[in-house]
């Protein structure tokens, strides 16, 4: 089945440890997100890449830190955790560059201890 | 003051009932507007999509825009136990590189 593929869906990691979420899509999407999404703020953009080669940051980009070498793989590293960190992350890729029309992972469930 | 903001409810309603989930946005420049359904550990899926001022209809849901009032709005008619979600707004300014900006959300639950 095409779509986004996240790993891991599920991680407690110790604060101060380095963690890669990674995100995988089938789609040949040339856009793709990081959102963090937390109770009662929503979902923020963390960082993002239009294309092969590029990344911006995004709304809370501190912390964190993205690589796009290739159009499939997008994934999401934390340098030094922190237990600010603790959320619900999710990848997402667009077709197109400011559509709106955004395709999402099932998630990566983090806790930050 | 968040440039979008949402009631994040929760919102329960009888099944059959007509559900409004609303939103209103500080930013003139947001030409694109769409609804995310996202189920109990799920990520979020498009529902809708408009382009500036108006109505989209889709089956039972209809998606309204009123650029003038800065508010918009999703109608579910004849609600169902499987449209119990959180229904995110979201919206985009023409041309911007793809930073979508989201409401919190509003938690749906339609009681059989």
């Amino acid at each position: 089945i095409a779509g986004i593929t996240q790993a891991p869906t599920s991680q407690i990691l110790a604060a101060g440890r380095r963690m890669t979420l990674r995100c995988t899509q089938d789609m040949r999407h040339n856009a793709m997100y990081w959102y963090r999404q937390d109770l009662g703020l929503g979902l923020r953009l963390i960082h993002y890449s239009n294309t092969a080669g590029t990344t911006g940051k995004g709304e809370v980009p501190d912390g964190y830190s993205v690589s796009r070498a290739n159009t499939d793989d997008f994934p999401l590293t934390l340098a030094s955790a922190v237990p600010s960190q603790t959320s619900v992350y999710f990848c997402a890729s667009s077709p197109g560059v400011g559509t709106g029309e955004l395709f999402f992972g099932e998630g990566s469930r983090l806790t930050v201890l | 003051q968040k440039e979008v903001e949402q009631d994040p409810g929760p919102l329960s309603v009888p099944e059959g009932a007509i559900v409004s989930l609303n939103c209103t946005y500080s930013n003139s420049a947001f030409q694109y507007f769409m609804w995310y359904r996202q189920y109990s550990r799920k990520g979020p899926e498009l529902l809708m999509y408009t382009y500036s001022s108006g109505n989209k209809e889709d089956g039972r849901f209809t998606a309204q825009v009123d650029k003038s009032s800065k508010y918009i709005s999703l109608f579910i008619r004849d609600s169902q136990p499987s449209d119990s979600a959180t229904y995110l707004c979201a919206m985009i300014r023409s041309g911007n590189t793809g930073k979508l900006i989201f409401g919190q959300g509003t938690t749906l639950q339609v009681k059989p």
